[in-house]
């Protein structure tokens, strides 16, 4: 059984450092494309961009470049998803999905969410 | 980058109406089209992927059609369970745009 069990909610203050994690089982995590899946409180979906464990390509959403930085370590089976300087608006849910494989690669498998607070 | 609108933002239907929701993608995105559900508190669910293929599992009352910039979901007898928002996403594009999503409740 594929299992995606995400790092726990986290609250923190603008101008921190974060890093949330996502640790999979029951597949060959390097050989599926690994992402993330932002939620705002009461909004919709919003794609921010997934990596290949294997060889570790990633391909951002544009909005997100620069913004974030998500990785992946194939010898503990971990994406993660990761902060340099957090503000207000990162408040959100964070989903991480592991993609179908091509040529279909939407996310069949989510993980349980992390809720990320920001606030002063 | 692509957009995508859905309509309508909200519906009210009855258990056993059928239900039609639209997507329509500001351009060609072939049938690199996916539809998720999900209901409050809970993460979303894949139903449909390129564009009309039921993923394993799902009720066989849902259904996905369309390609190029219009498509629909129908659910054709809703049933009780089926009260959720429901996203397309292409993913023809790296950006991976979603749908603002629309939400069926009960009429």
């Amino acid at each position: 059984e594929v299992q995606l069990v995400q790092s726990g909610g986290e609250v923190k203050k603008p101008g921190e450092s974060l890093k949330i994690s996502c640790k999979a089982s029951g597949y060959n995590f390097a050989r599926h494309w690994v992402g993330w899946v932002r939620q705002r409180p009461g909004k919709g979906l919003e794609w921010m961009g997934i990596t290949y464990p294997d060889d570790l390509d990633m391909r951002y959403n544009a909005a997100f470049q620069g913004l974030v930085t998500i990785s992946a370590d194939k010898s503990i089976n971990t994406a993660y998803l990761q902060w340099s300087s957090l503000k207000a608006s990162v408040t959100a849910m964070y989903y991480c999905v592991r993609l179908l494989p091509e040529p279909n690669p939407v996310p069949l498998d989510w993980g349980q969410g992390t809720l990320v607070t920001v606030s002063s | 980058d692509i957009q995508m609108t859905q309509s309508p933002s909200t519906l009210s239907a009855s258990v056993g109406d059928r239900v039609t929701i639209t997507c329509r993608a500001s351009q060609s995105i072939n049938t690199f089209l996916a539809w998720y559900q999900q209901k409050p508190g809970r993460a979303p669910k894949l139903l449909i992927y390129k564009a009309s293929h039921l993923q394993g599992g799902v009720p066989s009352r849902f259904s996905g059609s369309g390609s190029g910039t219009e498509f629909t979901l129908t659910i054709s007898s809703l049933q009780p369970d089926d009260f959720a928002t429901y996203y397309c996403q292409e993913y023809i594009s790296y950006s991976r745009i979603f749908g603002q999503g629309t939400k069926v409740d009960i009429k």
